[in-house]
């Protein structure tokens, strides 16, 4: 009954080419994250969609796209992978309404080569 | 600017001991906290939350007490188990509104049990 599914967990790429990374939900939440997390390090959020509207973080890299096509799905766009973009990915929901918690996914494990 | 933080970075307790994790946050303004667990390879996992009109919460062994004044929160684990090792995370979630309904994570504890 996985609630915040992520694919795949464990994705390589080579140095520039373009990578997808995905999430999908059962839950229904209205909001979608996407956390970037390096080792030893916490997870440190992108960018979020509450809804339809997304919300990137001021330090979040061009680099780094995000496309929510529905409510269930929501993947992250690395156009031009770097050496430091070697990180867990992890994807997460809420309700939205503020006092609520996020749910993971297990994460992606992406190796840049 | 504005930043959730941890006191002590690793953690070593012995097995049956109680263990105490800190947190500091800087964001007056944040009204609900969570504590995680991440175990290796995992994502995190919820453990116990707190709203900011509340001081103290408990769960199954688990208590996270709050301190507004000091901008403080902690959690406590009763008898600590091998199970329990791993890494901890404070997060706030700073209020409901597309920009701001986000869960921001502070740097984490590792905590290791010594059986």
């Amino acid at each position: 009954d996985a609630m915040v599914i992520q694919n795949p967990r464990y994705q390589v790429t080579q140095f520039g080419k373009p990578v997808t990374l995905s999430c999908s939900q059962t839950l229904n939440h209205n909001v979608m994250y996407w956390y970037q997390q390096k080792s030893s390090q916490a997870p440190k959020l992108l960018f979020h969609y509450y809804d339809k509207d997304f919300n990137n973080e001021a330090d979040t890299p061009d680099n780094f796209q995000s496309r929510r096509p529905n409510t269930s799905f929501c993947f992250l766009d690395i156009r031009s992978p770097g050496l430091g973009d070697a990180a867990m990915y992890l994807c997460a929901t809420s309700v939205g309404q503020g006092d609520t918690e996020a749910f993971f996914g297990q994460g992606t494990r992406l190796t840049v080569v | 600017g504005e930043s959730v933080g941890l006191h002590l970075p690793t953690l070593s307790v012995q097995e049956g001991d109680n263990s105490i994790i800190n947190c500091a946050y800087s964001n007056s303004a944040s009204d609900y906290f969570i504590w995680y667990k991440q175990e290796s390879g995992k994502g995190p996992q919820f453990i116990i939350d707190i709203r900011s009109n509340m001081d103290k919460r408990q769960g199954q062994r688990v208590t996270v007490l709050l301190n507004k004044t000091v901008k403080h929160l902690s959690l406590q684990i009763a008898a600590t188990q091998p199970g329990d090792s791993a890494v901890y995370f404070c997060a706030e979630n700073r209020g409901p509104a597309a920009s701001y309904d986000k869960v921001i994570f502070g740097p984490g504890t590792s905590l290791s049990v010594i059986p």
